[in-house]
């Protein structure tokens, strides 16, 4: 159980475009899912919290008409980053909370993306 | 907000020895500190955690120590094995609705054979 699937494994975009990121939890109901950005060697870096049917929460310095989040559904979240330049190349990745808890979080296979 | 300080950065040990990682946190709040194990290019794994009430958790090979005053707890890896190479991040959070893991910057742990 608690499984937590992203969509694309890895991307690579021209500078300019936008790219969507999808992150569906398969087997539970998420009420509040996380973005968090990790490049090479470093920490994971919490970009925003969303909960469904809300607007996300952007952690300070995260910009937030560049990488759009939606939480459409209480299954899915979507990033997308727009206008992409290659200082967005970095590792992705989602976590879901179900509704019942306060501290789980269940981690998504994350999203490679580069940026041309 | 949270800051979580994660000591050392780099762990070489030799298999069989055991390796410390120890972190401190900032948020008095904070009542749970979970472990993750990351492999290259794969998601973070939870390898162990701990709630504020308790002090000590062990789990065959790996513990973790809570000391709430000081706000520090560490991950203990006894008979350490090459498998065991990856990096390892602490976190806390606590347990407030919306709240998110904040993580330390990671221990990139070696294990020569």
């Amino acid at each position: 159980g608690a499984v937590v699937s992203q969509h694309p494994s890895w991307v690579i975009c021209k500078s300019g475009t936008s790219v969507k990121i999808e992150c569906r939890s398969l087997d539970f109901q998420a009420t509040t899912m996380f973005w968090y950005r990790q490049f090479p060697k470093q920490s994971l870096m919490l970009m925003a919290t969303s909960n469904e049917g809300s607007k996300a929460t952007y952690e300070q310095g995260v910009e937030k008409d560049k990488f759009l989040i939606n939480h459409a559904s209480l299954t899915l979240s979507t990033l997308t980053v727009t206008s992409a330049h290659p200082e967005d190349s970095s590792f992705y990745i989602c976590s879901a909370r179900p509704g019942t808890g306060f501290y789980e979080q269940y981690f998504g296979p994350g999203t490679r993306l580069t940026v041309t | 907000g949270e800051n979580v300080e994660q000591h050392p950065s780099t762990l070489s040990v030799q298999e069989g020895d055991s390796a410390v990682i120890k972190c401190t946190y900032s948020d008095s709040a904070s009542n749970y500190f979970p472990w993750y194990k990351q492999e290259l290019g794969k998601r973070p794994q939870l390898i162990i955690d701990i709630r504020s009430n308790v002090g000590e958790k062990k789990d065959q090979r790996i513990a973790v120590t809570l000391n709430k005053t000081a706000k520090h707890f560490s991950l203990h890896i006894t008979e350490t094995q090459p498998e065991d190479s990856a990096v390892y991040f602490c976190a806390a959070i606590t347990n407030q609705a919306g709240t998110a893991l904040i993580f330390g910057k990671g221990t990139t742990l070696s294990v020569s054979s």
